[in-house]
């Protein structure tokens, strides 16, 4: 059984550095072609694609988000994490880690349950 | 990034076909995923790869995809249909993802 699990602080100040992980189970993410993704979902807004790190450590990022991005991966404590600088108040929202078959272009399945975090003074 | 449209909502009546389109500059010539999200729960993905009905799916759901147009239907609508709907593609060109902006579909 797949499954992912998001962790990190649910309050973080503007300005801060926000560090989030993914720790998952029932997969490898040094199997050829798999992949883990952060998406995150602002309160009643759209879902957003974050970043992606590749089981060969290539990493992809949304274009608008890449200078305030970091992702990286390790393998022997099977945990995906992500790192966003300079928080602000619109980065309020539940973040969630997904795996995928990358090479395959597959869908996110499964997610995570989501964390929520609050950027707030 | 791709940019991909959804009507923010669709109301259809219990029993009724509820119709949720997804549109994006050849959509056709990519596969498309479907997820359905309700309140406080993560994103369930209930059609892959255009059309493919995940293992638990009802059959009530179905999925094609052609031209600039990707479409979500949902027979025979139950209450418990009721939902957020959101496409999802892969930019092969830059590796990243892209979802639409969601449908809120509300039963009747």
């Amino acid at each position: 059984q797949v499954t992912l699990r998001e962790s990190g602080p649910a309050l973080v100040k503007p300005t801060q550095t926000l560090t989030l992980t993914c720790t998952f189970s029932g997969f490898s993410l040094t199997t050829n072609g798999m992949c883990v993704s952060w998406i995150r979902q602002s309160p009643g807004k759209a879902l957003e694609w974050l970043a992606r790190i590749d089981w060969d450590d290539d990493a992809y990022y949304n274009t608008s988000l890449r200078s305030r991005l970091t992702i990286s991966k390790d393998t022997s404590k099977n945990q995906v994490i992500l790192t966003m600088t300079n928080m602000d108040p619109v980065d309020t929202a539940t973040y969630y880690c997904a795996r995928a078959s990358c090479n395959q272009r597959s869908p996110f399945d499964p997610w995570g349950q989501g964390t929520q975090v609050t950027v707030s003074s | 990034s791709y940019v991909l449209t959804q009507a923010p909502t669709v109301s259809v009546a219990p029993g009724r076909t509820a119709t949720i389109t997804c549109g994006g500059i050849n959509i056709g010539v990519n596969s498309v995923h479907w997820y359905q999200q309700k309140p406080g729960q993560a994103p369930v993905v209930v059609i892959k790869y255009d059309s493919d009905r995940p293992s638990g799916v009802p059959e009530r759901f179905s999925g094609s995809n052609s031209g600039n147009t990707a479409t979500l239907t949902i027979s025979r609508v139950e209450a418990g249909d009721e939902a957020d709907y959101y496409c999802q593609v892969w930019d092969v060109i830059t590796g990243q993802a892209a979802f639409g902006g969601g449908t809120k579909v509300t039963v009747l």
